[in-house]
């Protein structure tokens, strides 16, 4: 069982948006702005998307976007497109000076 | 452009010690503003962190791991590593070994550059 919570699945159509969340406690997500977010396609190494809850690395589209509020961290992703299915995971830094992914998310494109 | 290549056994058997090395070029593992972690993915299921190094040997540890892993680091090769002793199938995994940015306050947040993954498999 994964320290932080996400949903199993989300889907969208292309053109719509989606945001996908990340619940924590106090302790990891609420309680600092080091959450990222990592895209993963099938048999890939997953590519880090937002970092820091909502900064976009150099080449990531800005149709991927990052918030928190309280202990939920929420990743969106506007304009769908097909290349954009993939499983997603939050990560986050934790108090004990350690680090946990969420169980990830598998967005469909329809 | 900074590259990390996973290398070792793809086959260990159980109750041994799995050994792996990440070899990190195009940039140096001394820099002093980033961390050198370990992460694995069972088959079909989500992401571990394993643990991470500084140059200088200072680790952090997942604790559910922490009694069976050792992380290394080897500065003059440009490499680091982990053991993982007393292995058993739910140690099968992919390992990823990838690069850890360090903020301006001392902590570690994200991975920036990942290796492409090794699959090591536990099995008699």
């Amino acid at each position: 069982q994964s320290a932080l919570t996400q949903p199993a699945s989300v889907s969208g159509s292309p053109g719509q948006s989606i945001t996908i969340s990340c619940t924590g406690t106090s302790s990891d997500v609420g309680g600092y702005n080091y959450v990222s977010w990592y895209q993963q396609h099938p048999g890939k190494a997953p590519k880090l998307m937002i970092y820091e809850v909502s900064n976009r690395p150099s080449g990531v589209s800005n149709r991927f976007s990052g918030s928190k509020s309280g202990n939920t961290a929420s990743l969106t992703i506007s304009g769908l497109q097909a290349e954009d299915e993939a499983d997603y995971y939050c990560s986050s830094y934790t108090s004990s000076s350690t680090l946990e992914f969420g169980g990830g998310t598998k967005l469909t494109v329809l | 452009q900074l590259q990390l290549q996973e290398s070792g056994p793809g086959l260990v058997k159980p109750s041994e010690t799995l050994s792996l090395t990440c070899t990190v070029s195009g940039g140096s593992i001394s820099s002093s503003s980033y961390y050198w972690g370990w992460i694995r993915q069972p088959p079909g299921k989500g992401l571990e962190w394993i643990g991470s190094i500084y140059y200088s040997g200072s680790t952090y540890y997942n604790p559910s791991l922490k009694s069976r892993v050792t992380i290394s680091v080897d500065t003059s090769k440009n490499q680091f590593s982990l053991k993982l002793s007393s292995v058993t199938a739910a140690d099968t995994a992919v390992y990823y070994c990838a690069r850890l940015v360090i903020t301006i306050f001392g902590v570690v947040t994200e991975f920036d550059y990942w290796g492409q993954g090794t699959l090591v498999t536990v099995s008699s």
